[in-house]
């Protein structure tokens, strides 16, 4: 079964400073993995996703992640933030057959001028 | 090209009412997800349909929910006789017909439903 942890409910950085994001994931079968920012009171908005291929993956609004094999991680960063990057931010793994996405808790980023 | 709609994006009931949610899916899209997100979670799946079939509906509560997605009209997420902890968005999200290993999920703006 797949399964995802993102560790910290809550990142506070300053405007400008690096964006460190962590979602770990498990899972029995190669991974498909996804981040998505939801802004308040909206929908989700997909970022960026990895499926095959290369492990450093680009998204929109200048975000990144790395798919980590060895270490279970998909980790989304940002070398600096902007204070429109405020928002939550979920990462989600592929579910398989069924195509449903399994999410994390989220982590609400907040950006301090 | 217009993205999921939902509707309405608000929706207050008393409890013991019914609740139904509505969602329209892209265009071209035959593949409808519903996800819940209770305050303070994640969102978590619930059903996904293609037109007509319930294709997995491992995430819905086993009584007082049900969905439906026809051959006509939009998908409906049906809550009867609801409780306070149904209190939650409700997130629609729609894809293509399967092309490759997996799709991207559309998500709509959510439905909001606040049970007094």
């Amino acid at each position: 079964a797949q399964s995802v942890t993102q560790l910290g409910s809550h990142v506070s950085v300053s405007e400008g400073a690096l964006v460190l994001l962590r979602c770990n994931y498990s899972s029995s079968v190669p991974p498909y993995l996804f981040w998505y920012v939801q802004y308040p009171n909206q929908g989700l908005q997909l970022l960026l996703k990895y499926t095959t291929g290369a492990t450093l993956v680009k998204g929109i609004n200048g975000f990144e992640a790395e798919f980590k094999k060895s270490e279970t991680s998909f980790h989304l960063t940002k070398p600096s933030a902007h204070m429109s990057d405020a928002a939550e931010y979920f990462c989600a793994v592929y579910g398989g057959a069924t195509n449903k996405l399994i999410f994390g808790t989220g982590t609400l980023l907040a950006v301090q001028p | 090209n217009a993205g999921v709609m939902q509707n309405p994006r608000h929706l207050v009931r008393r409890r013991g009412q019914e609740a139904r949610l509505r969602c329209s899916p892209m265009k071209g899209h035959s593949h409808v997800y519903w996800y819940r997100q209770l305050p303070e979670e994640g969102l978590k799946f619930m059903v996904y349909l293609q037109k007509e079939n319930i294709i997995d509906e491992s995430g819905m509560p086993k009584e007082r929910f049900s969905a439906e997605f026809p051959k006509e009209g939009p998908s409906i997420l049906r809550i009867q006789q609801v409780v306070r902890g149904d209190s939650a968005a409700y997130f629609c999200a729609s894809s293509p017909p399967l092309t490759g290993a997996v799709n991207e999920q559309f998500f709509g703006p959510g439905t909001r439903l606040t049970v007094l």
